[in-house]
């Protein structure tokens, strides 16, 4: 099993681009979680989805910003027209189905640049 | 509101120091908390979960329920043991379920 993957792990972007960042979970997961950690900060929640559900996208800015896990293939988070802010690392997590003290799993993370 | 806080940004000790990275959280139900590490170049990995009460690298967690509190310690700290550590709360809602997290406490054993 290798693990939660993340790529690129390196993106860089000008300004009102498009950034895609790709996240296969671990075998068997079937909930994938996104996370943002902008510069001198901690991590912020974005997103939960399921296969072909989003669950939960109380974190997720309300414009430019969407996140789709399909039933074949990985998740992915996609930002439209990028701005300078959007910079930061963002972390996928993956679990297996809920229950009492499951551990997320993490990919790398994927580093965002937007120039 | 749920929130998890780790007062100290960073903390700074030599080896063979006692350790304590401290975390305060807020939540109205039941809590499940996690101590999460990030070594320098690796991803995130789960260091302790309060439900297995288990010791992982000398590390211990306990839950207090009445400070709302789940402080890391370690009595004697190693080099190795350099990183930056989270703290999280696990909310669950039916079967949704997210990770609050704190803000992180980078921990330096100096030699």
């Amino acid at each position: 099993n290798a693990g939660v993957m993340q790529n690129p792990r390196h993106l860089v972007r000008r300004r009102g681009q498009e950034a895609r960042l790709r996240c296969s979970p671990m075998k068997g997961h079937s909930h994938v979680y996104w996370y943002r950690q902008l510069p001198e900060e901690g991590l912020k929640f974005m997103v939960y989805l399921q296969k072909e559900n989003i669950i939960d996208e109380s974190g997720m800015p309300k414009e430019r910003f969407s996140a789709e896990f399909p039933k074949e293939g990985p998740s992915i988070l996609r930002i439209q027209q990028v701005v300078r802010g959007d910079s930061a690392a963002y972390f996928c997590a993956s679990s297996p189905p809920v229950g009492v003290g499951d551990e997320a799993f993490f990919g790398q993370g994927t580093r965002l640049t937007v120039v | 509101a749920q929130r998890v806080t780790q007062p100290e940004k960073l903390l700074s000790v030599f080896k063979g120091a006692p350790v304590e990275l401290k975390c305060n959280y807020s939540y109205s139900g039941s809590p499940e908390l996690f101590w999460y590490v990030q070594y320098s170049r690796q991803r995130l990995q789960l260091l302790l979960r309060h439900i297995s009460r288990e010791s992982i690298k000398g590390f211990t967690a306990d839950l207090n329920k009445g400070e709302t509190s789940f402080h890391l310690k370690k009595p004697f700290a190693q080099e190795e043991d350099s990183a930056m550590y989270y703290c999280a709360l696990s909310t669950h809602a039916g079967n949704n379920r997210k990770l609050i997290w704190g803000l992180g406490t980078s921990l330096a054993v100096n030699p």
